[in-house]
């Protein structure tokens, strides 16, 4: 089952504006990754923060964490058509020495030119 | 090696076939997962595998399905007698402890 919702589930902006997509999830985590996926496509791992973070950034992207909300964000900023893609945020389950990635639902990001 | 790769990248078949998809995780790797996605949806976790080991698999899969990796290198996903409800993403993932790097997936489409 999904570990939680992503809002919106669909968003569309055009070229140079700031994108921000939401997380919510319903466990406590180690920490919270996201990732992003091109259509018909594998996932790539953009972003890692840890329970004891509140904020990172990388590029483009800002992501914050908030664990009493449950919460995440994923801030993009100087969009490019090229970020047009799906965007799943997923937290951590650890298993036999392992980490099991559970997954929102994501967002569907268009990029207008 | 600079990926992961799935073979084959799209599948279609008959209800009732098998099927049987193949990945290729980084070499240096000793964890490999797959995960399904259906559209419109986040994938979800299948089977874990350390090094030959399969350590946990998920309520998903059922008897239907079965994975391997023999030599604790590449490993495979099985479908038998496949339903139209199998028709999703099939994706493979390898990690070394923390980080996971995925194949671009097998798309399977049950006709």
């Amino acid at each position: 089952s999904q570990q939680g919702e992503e809002d919106p589930q669909a968003l569309s902006i055009q070229e140079g504006e700031n994108a921000t997509m939401n997380c919510s999830y319903k466990t406590s985590i180690n920490n919270l990754q996201w990732y992003r996926q091109n259509s018909g496509r594998g996932l790539v791992h953009l972003i890692l923060i840890r329970s004891n973070e509140r904020e990172k950034h990388s590029g483009r992207l800002r992501v914050t964490l908030d664990t009493s909300k449950k919460s995440s964000s994923l801030l993009i900023t100087a969009s490019r058509a090229a970020d047009t893609a799906s965007y799943f945020c997923a937290t951590v389950i650890l298993i036999q020495g392992a980490q099991k990635l559970v997954f929102g639902q994501g967002t569907r990001l268009t990029i207008n030119p | 090696d600079t990926g992961v790769s799935q073979d084959p990248r799209h599948k279609i078949t008959k209800r009732g076939q098998n099927v049987t998809f193949r990945c290729d995780p980084i070499s240096e790797h000793n964890r490999l997962y797959w995960y399904r996605q259906t559209l419109g949806q986040g994938p979800e976790f299948l089977t874990y595998f350390q090094n030959e080991a399969q350590l946990e698999k998920s309520r998903l899969l059922s008897d239907r399905f079965s994975a391997e990796r023999p030599k604790g290198s590449f490993s495979t996903l099985e479908i038998q007698r496949t339903e139209q409800g199998d028709s999703a993403m099939y994706l493979c993932a390898s990690s070394p402890l923390v980080g996971y790097t995925f194949g671009s997936g097998t798309r399977l489409t049950v006709v």
